[in-house]
């Protein structure tokens, strides 16, 4: 069983709609959660940490809920530049040590 | 601030081949890994080190080796390439908070 394991997708949505990724994580002691960006063939780049409490970033929602292990997030109002994979992070260990989830790919169309 | 660069780009080898992929950083980071994504699988961690002298083993370092000689600097070196090395390396440091930088990324290609 993998340690992070997401939807691979794709979702493929209008300009406008509201979208939903969600993702599980094996590890009940892992310490923080992010999501991270990918354009296709480019780097990952950090979008958002994900707090207890759910965190906002202006159409981006983080929710964590760590009883059931999942991790999700909600773009509102998606762009055609939203369209990329998402990868949901979880840190467990020392070091810093980043465990990623394979990814799901967001299609956004006109 | 070119941040974190990795070369070569690019590169094509043949099994049995060697070769060395370089990290360089100017962010004056502490922490440095290696990485390999392949599809369908996520990043997974191959190296890393916590600092100038210091390497460490992550998920995959079978057929890998690593050194940083430098601060700035992080090496990966492939002794005897396997076609089930071909992959997409990315290098990424950190400073022992959470955010990972990444950089560009090598494909490389073992025939």
């Amino acid at each position: 069983r993998k340690e992070v394991e997401q939807d691979p997708g794709p979702f493929n949505v209008p300009e406008g709609a509201t979208v939903a990724f969600n993702c599980t994580y094996s590890n009940s002691a892992s310490q923080s959660f992010f999501w991270y960006r990918q354009d296709c063939r480019k780097e990952p780049k950090l979008l958002m940490s994900v707090y207890s409490s759910g965190n906002e970033d202006g159409r981006f929602t983080a929710q964590l809920n760590r009883a059931s292990q999942y991790i999700s997030l909600l773009i509102r109002d998606s762009k055609l530049s939203d369209s990329a994979t998402y990868l949901c992070v979880v840190k467990s260990g020392g070091y810093n040590k980043l465990i990623f989830g394979a990814g799901t790919r967001l299609a956004v169309h006109p | 601030n070119a941040g974190v660069t990795q070369t070569p780009k690019f590169r094509v080898l043949k099994t049995g081949q060697s070769m060395t992929l370089l990290c360089a950083q100017d962010m004056n980071h502490e922490y440095m890994y290696w990485y390999r994504q392949d599809p369908g699988m996520g990043l997974r961690l191959i190296h890393y080190s916590v600092g100038e002298g210091t390497t460490a083993k992550g998920e995959v370092p079978d057929g890998y080796n690593v050194s940083r000689l430098k601060k700035q600097n992080f090496l990966l070196g492939l002794e005897s390439a396997a076609p089930s090395q071909t992959s997409v390396y990315f290098c990424a440091t950190g400073r022992g908070a959470s955010e990972q930088f990444f950089g560009p990324g090598t494909r490389l290609t073992v025939l």
